[in-house]
């Protein structure tokens, strides 16, 4: 059974760099055909994509956010972790890492994390 | 970027009755070698993650009941609960994997009319 729990800051303030970290069970980062992303939700809002890993430490960033993110993979501790810069309150949402099946494309997802950007 | 577009915004159906959602791409999502559509479709409830419902455009996944179909190819598919439920209500989104950036619909909300 796949699992996956977001771990991080509730409340950031504006400016300040967003660590949230990712730690799942039911399958290896180092497994091909397997991935690790990061999707976030403003309140009352869609779904937005942000960073992805695979197995093999490719990564891919949204074109929007790319100068701000960071993702990188601790296999051992199987762990994902996504960085953000320069937080600001539009940045305010749920964010969601989820297991992808890449033959699918599909996205297995993790409970979220509320991220408040306040002063 | 591949923008899927989602009509409509939401929809509102009597119990026992058929919901229909659909989901337009910018550009194709099937891959040619494979020959699958490589498009998602998520249901989520309040408070919730979203869940997999049909990938490949029409595979249902493991569990989600047989009221759920997905169809379509190319350009436009189509989720369909052919008898809603209560425990339908939910927001219902569409996903593609063809490319990077992965992207989403903007979210199909479905209500009890």
């Amino acid at each position: 059974q796949i699992t996956l729990m977001e771990s991080g800051p509730t409340l950031v303030k504006p400016t300040q760099t967003l660590t949230l970290t990712c730690t799942f069970s039911g399958f290896s980062l180092s497994t091909s055909g397997v991935g690790v992303g990061w999707i976030r939700q403003p309140p009352g809002k869609a779904l937005e994509w942000l960073a992805l890993i695979y197995w093999d430490d490719d990564r891919r960033y949204s074109p929007s956010l790319k100068n701000r993110l960071t993702i990188t993979k601790d296999t051992s501790k199987n762990q994902v972790v996504l960085t953000m810069t320069n937080m600001d309150p539009v940045d305010t949402a749920t964010y969601f890492c989820a297991h992808l099946k890449a033959v699918a494309g599909t996205l297995n997802w993790g409970q979220g994390t509320l991220v408040t950007v306040s002063s | 970027d591949i923008v899927l577009t989602q009509s409509p915004d939401s929809l509102a159906v009597s119990l026992g009755e058929r919901a229909t959602i659909n989901c337009k791409s910018s550009q194709s999502v099937l891959y040619s070698s494979s020959n699958r559509n490589v498009l998602a479709w998520y249901q989520q409830k309040p408070g919730q993650p979203p869940k997999l419902l049909i990938y490949w455009a029409s595979t249902r996944e493991s569990g989600v009941p047989d009221r759920f179909s997905g169809s379509g190819s190319g350009t436009d598919f189509t989720l369909t609960i052919s008898s809603l439920q209560a425990e339908d209500v939910a927001v219902y989104y569409c996903q593609q994997y063809y490319s990077t950036p992965l992207t989403f619909g903007g979210g199909t909300k479905v209500e009890i009319k």
